[in-house]
Parts: C-alpha cells; structure tokens; sequence
C-alpha cells in the first residue's frame, strides 16, 4: 500500500523559513517523480513543486520560484521541500504526491500558517 | 500557463441521477487530464487519469472522456457517498494546473 506521510508543518513569522519532509513506503521511490500540492484554506489546489527520480530535474511555478526548494533522498525514500521568505500567502495545507499519471497518490497534508 | 475552467461550479442532483462535470483547458491537454474527488476533510483521491482510465478501487460509474480542450467526468448513478468536489488537472506541460472544483451536492 502507498503510503506517503507529511510532517514539519506549524506556525512561521512572514519572511521566515521552514521545511517540511515526506516519509514515502509501498512503492519503489526512487523510480517516481515525486511533488508538493498545497490548498489554502477553503481554496483550490495549487501545484507547488516536482523533482526527478534522481533529483536532478526540478520544476516550481511562478508563485514560489526562487523561494521553495524541492528535494530528495531516493536511501531513505523521503521527500523535502524548504520554503523560504515565506508569505501570508503560503498559508495552507502542503501534500506530498506520488507523480505517476500525473499525480496519483497524496498524503493527508500538513498545515503551515504564515503570520505574525 | 493552461488555464482549467470548471463547470458548474456547484451542482445539486438527486440519488440515482446520471451527473456529468465539465473541464475546459485554455489549449489542448492532449488527452492529459486527470480528475480528483476531495470530500471534506481529506485529501484528494484519483478517480481518472489520462482522460478515460479508471484509478483501481474507483467504482465503475465513474467515466471520463474529452479530448483538446474538452473534457468530462461522469458519473453514472449518484451514490450519496459521492458528495466531494470534484477538480481537474492538466500534466501535459509545466505549470501543472488544476481547476477550480465543482461541489456536487444531493438534493
């Protein structure tokens, strides 16, 4: 069974920075591209970040280029994503995806609310 | 960046009733649309991916079609568990985009 489980979320001051991790099991992680989907409160969903199965291919939209950094370690099947400068607008639920056809695997989310 | 618009945005039907949601990309997807199912509280579940290939464990009436820029998901006899938004997303090219959701009520 997939399984992808988020954690590192909670509260950030604007401007500060923060990381979030995803422990992935029942699958062979290291042959997926994997990304980070977020959803503000009572939103839609937003696509924030995908890495390659090596790691060496990242893509990011415009909303958080040069701010979020996309990750992986394929020996401990784990998935990163540090988020720095971060807004009010950032506030939201982060999930961590499988990308198979498209995505096809999320975890339960972790909540990261940016305020003072 | 492909723009994906949903419609309705809500839509109410009663038990039984043959539904269908409708997703429209801003150019052509090529076939690469996937629909989601969000009840509240949870995360996102795959139904179809690819335009019309049901994701294992997704009831049969559940079906996608489309093609360009055009695309569909119905669902065939309203359950009550069928209650969610729905959303749509293209991975046909970078930025990945979804759309905006239809809630699907019951009557």
């Amino acid at each position: 069974e997939v399984q992808l489980v988020e954690s590192g979320g909670g509260l950030v001051q604007p401007g500060r920075s923060l990381k979030l991790s995803c422990a992935a099991s029942g699958f062979t992680f290291s042959n997926y591209y994997m990304a980070w989907v977020r959803q503000a409160p009572k939103k839609g969903l937003e696509w924030v970040a995908t890495i390659s199965t090596s790691g060496s291919r990242t893509y990011y939209p415009d909303s958080v280029k040069g701010r979020f950094t996309i990750s992986r370690d394929n020996a401990k099947s784990s998935l990163y994503l540090q988020m720095n400068s971060l807004k009010s607008e950032d506030t939201a639920t982060y999930y961590c995806a499988r990308q198979g056809a498209g995505v096809d695997y999320w975890g339960q989310g972790v909540m990261v609310t940016v305020s003072s | 960046d492909i723009q994906m618009t949903q419609s309705p945005s809500v839509l109410s039907a009663s038990v039984g009733d043959r539904v269908t949601l409708n997703c429209k990309a801003s150019q052509n997807i090529n076939k690469y649309l996937n629909w989601y199912q969000q009840k509240l509280g949870e995360a996102p579940k795959l139904l179809i991916y690819n335009t019309n290939n049901l994701q294992t464990g997704i009831p049969s009436r559940f079906s996608g079609s489309g093609s360009g820029t055009d695309y569909t998901l119905t669902i065939s006899s309203l359950q009550p568990e069928d209650v969610a938004t729905y959303f749509c997303f293209q991975h046909n090219s970078w930025p990945l985009t979804f759309g905006s959701g239809t809630k699907l009520e019951i009557k």
